[in-house]
């Protein structure tokens, strides 16, 4: 069972627009997300996170929102560049001790075109 | 430069020849864990380990072995390969929620 559901595979956004990639999960116990990048021929890199505390990170170019009573979040990126282009993938854990267990989704592929 | 390294980074093979595929990083890190990237499913837990000799399965354990006799290594053994298990593989390391990957490795299961 798919704890964590990236239901858009991939998203195309015009270059300077904003690109919104989606997540849902079913576990009430998640409490801390993260949003992970991944190039061709490179492992996932991390971009951002969230703790169920909050419903808002901003980091520059990227914000995360989370809507807990949904069990959504998502992740914008505005403006759109051509760098952005990439595999996005969703993650959850539940916070124990020193380190936690990512779950997660399939992946979006988003393509930033000119 | 913190980071973790795998190899090696491509392997073709044949069914039921061992294999072990190494894991190292130079963070100090405590947490280390094994995934595997297939399409259409995302990225998946094979084991992990909290620290020096603790290690546990995670979502798809059948087929893999792990072993952590040291901190900085936490190689991925694979006794009798199958072909279901050709998939890209990833190491990762934390010390907290953010995890560290790999540059990965892609393995081919003839």
């Amino acid at each position: 069972d798919q704890q964590v559901k990236q239901n858009s595979p991939s998203l195309s956004v015009q270059e300077g627009r904003i690109s919104i990639l989606n997540c849902d999960y079913t576990n009430s116990m998640f409490d801390y997300f993260l949003w992970y990048k991944k190039y061709p021929a490179e492992g996932p890199t991390f971009l951002i996170s969230i703790s169920s505390i909050k419903d808002k990170n901003e980091d520059g170019r990227f914000t995360v929102f989370l809507n807990k009573s949904a069990k959504h979040l998502s992740l914008h990126i505005v403006p759109s560049q051509p760098g952005d282009s990439a595999v996005y993938f969703c993650a959850a854990s539940v916070v124990s001790g020193t380190a936690s267990k990512l779950t997660f989704g399939t992946g979006t592929r988003l393509q930033v075109t000119l | 430069e913190a980071q973790v390294t795998q190899n090696p980074r491509y392997l073709i093979t044949v069914t039921g020849k061992k294999l072990t595929v190494t894991c190292s990083q130079n963070m100090n890190h405590e947490y280390m864990s094994w995934y595997r990237q297939d399409p259409g499913l995302g990225l998946r837990q094979i084991y992990y380990s909290m620290n020096v000799e603790v290690t546990d399965k995670g979502d798809v354990p059948e087929g893999y072995k792990v072993s952590r006799k040291e901190k900085r290594n936490f190689p991925l053994i694979l006794e009798s390969p199958s072909p279901n298990q050709t998939s890209l593989y990833f190491c990762a390391s934390s010390q907290g929620n953010e995890q560290f990957f790999g540059p990965g490795t892609r393995l081919t299961v003839l």
